[in-house]
């Protein structure tokens, strides 16, 4: 499994933009990026995923590197109930293989 | 779509006693379910993984008679901790996979507690 690093805490005010980095400098080329949030006592929240390109959903913006070795989550505009822990993951689409889940970055939106 | 749900969401049991949790995909088929633990304060630990009609995988460390895992069909998986002592007590989640769908889908996760 490529190896992710996020930093272990973020700060972000209320309605400003939360940047959320990852760095998965060992990925491989089927290997998605995939980002699951974790609201305290609840089971993680699939956010979005990419493989090369930039994505875009509802909830939040994944920009990727061209060379893939890192990306970035972005919510535009955070609230309180964006505050968790945020997981970056990188994965092959492989059916029978989990997600390793690392420390990630506990982010917390401030009024 | 892609909805994984878990019963119960609490339980408290006496020590000794076993407790069942329940995991089911809504609305699609899973071919490959996870088991996870997670202690106050840390991340997911995967536990186990299963597929439909076979047995389970279990991660090293991880007691298989005392974490029984079945996975009789393809929209139900059961977790059951054995003999459960306070130390067992976690908040357990599963997830699932299945064809043609791309990522995971977790549980609202299983608080357990062992008095």
């Amino acid at each position: 499994d490529a190896k992710t690093t996020q930093p272990p805490s973020m700060d972000c005010a209320e309605g400003r933009a939360a940047n959320l980095p990852c760095n998965h400098s060992t990925i491989s080329g089927n290997e998605y990026v995939y980002w699951y949030r974790q609201i305290h006592s609840q089971g993680p929240q699939y956010i979005i995923h990419g493989l090369k390109n930039n994505e875009t959903n509802e909830m939040a913006s994944l920009i990727i590197t061209e060379d893939r070795k890192s990306s970035t989550l972005i919510l535009p505009h955070a609230t309180l109930r964006d505050t968790a822990v945020y997981y970056c993951i990188v994965r092959a689409d492989n059916y029978g293989q989990n997600f390793v889940f690392g420390p990630g970055t506990r982010l917390s939106v401030l009024p | 779509g892609a909805v994984v749900s878990q019963h119960p969401s609490r339980v408290i049991c006496k020590s000794g006693t076993s407790v069942k949790i329940e995991c089911r995909s809504l609305d699609f088929q899973a071919t490959t379910m996870f088991w996870y633990r997670q202690f106050p304060k840390q991340s997911l630990m995967l536990m186990a993984t299963s597929n439909e009609g076979s047995k389970a995988t279990y991660e090293q460390g991880v007691e298989k008679d005392k974490f029984l895992i079945n996975h009789a069909s393809l929209t139900l998986s059961t977790l059951t901790v054995t003999s459960a002592h306070p130390e067992d007590s976690s908040f357990y989640i599963c997830s699932a996979r299945g064809a043609g769908l791309v990522g995971q889908f977790f549980g609202p996760g299983t608080r357990l507690t062992v008095l």
